[in-house]
């Protein structure tokens, strides 16, 4: 059974960093593409980041860049969300999600996380 | 620019049909979608790939309830004989070289 679990969140305040992990189990995580996609209180999915199999393409949404960094592990089935200069906006429910198709970062998600909550509050 | 467009809520009674609705933006009605449905208080779950041809894969345990279709730029999602299970969220998703897209997402209420 595919598995996601998501750690790492908490309450931060503004311009402060958090580390997000997600441990992925039941399948061979080393072949596909994963992503970070993030849900604000009451609002939608909005795409954060994603990552290929390899490490070797790594892609980010505008709102973000520079500020945050996708990274992986393969021996460890692990990825992680470097977040820094948090900001309010950034408050959320980050997810990971893995891309259905095996060897290609752009296609669509077949399995989600539960999800983390990050709250960034003074 | 690439986008979905969903309409904001829809509702439908217990053991009735409905069709959810999602629209590509000009020039990218060839591009390939994926619903997700997202109940209350979870994290969003896979339901089908959908192509522009109107061939679908669904994801692992979705009932044969669950179906999708296309017409030119449109893609839908139809939910027939409605549980009160299926009272969720419901996200469209497509993808392009370096970038994800989702719909603003349908409320679907259950009557």
């Amino acid at each position: 059974e595919v598995q996601l679990v998501e750690s790492g969140g908490g309450l931060v305040k503004p311009g402060g960093s958090l580390r997000l992990s997600c441990a992925a189990s039941g399948f061979t995580f080393s072949y596909y593409s994963m992503n970070w996609v993030r849900q604000a209180p009451g609002k939608g999915l909005q795409w954060v980041s994603s990552i290929s199999s390899s490490s070797s393409d790594i892609y980010y949404a505008d709102s973000v860049k520079g500020r945050f960094t996708i990274s992986r592990d393969n021996a460890k089935n692990s990825l992680y969300l470097q977040m820094n200069s948090l900001r309010a906006e950034d408050t959320a429910v980050y997810y990971c999600a893995r891309v259905r198709s095996g060897g290609s970062i752009s296609h669509s998600f077949d399995y989600w996380g539960q999800g983390t909550l990050v709250t960034v509050s003074s | 620019q690439l986008v979905l467009t969903q309409s904001p809520s829809a509702s439908a009674s217990l053991g009735a049909s409905v069709k959810l609705t999602c629209t590509l933006s000009s020039g990218h009605s060839s591009y390939a979608i994926a619903w997700h449905q997202q109940q209350p208080e979870k994290g969003p779950r896979y339901l089908m790939n959908l192509n522009s041809d109107g061939s679908h894969n669904k994801g692992d345990g979705i009932p044969d309830r669950f179906s999708g279709s296309s017409s030119g730029a449109e893609r839908y999602l139809t939910i027939s004989s409605l549980h009160s299970e299926d009272e969720a969220d419901y996200y469209c998703q497509t993808w392009g070289t370096g970038i994800q897209v989702f719909g603003g997402g349908t409320k679907l209420t259950v009557l």
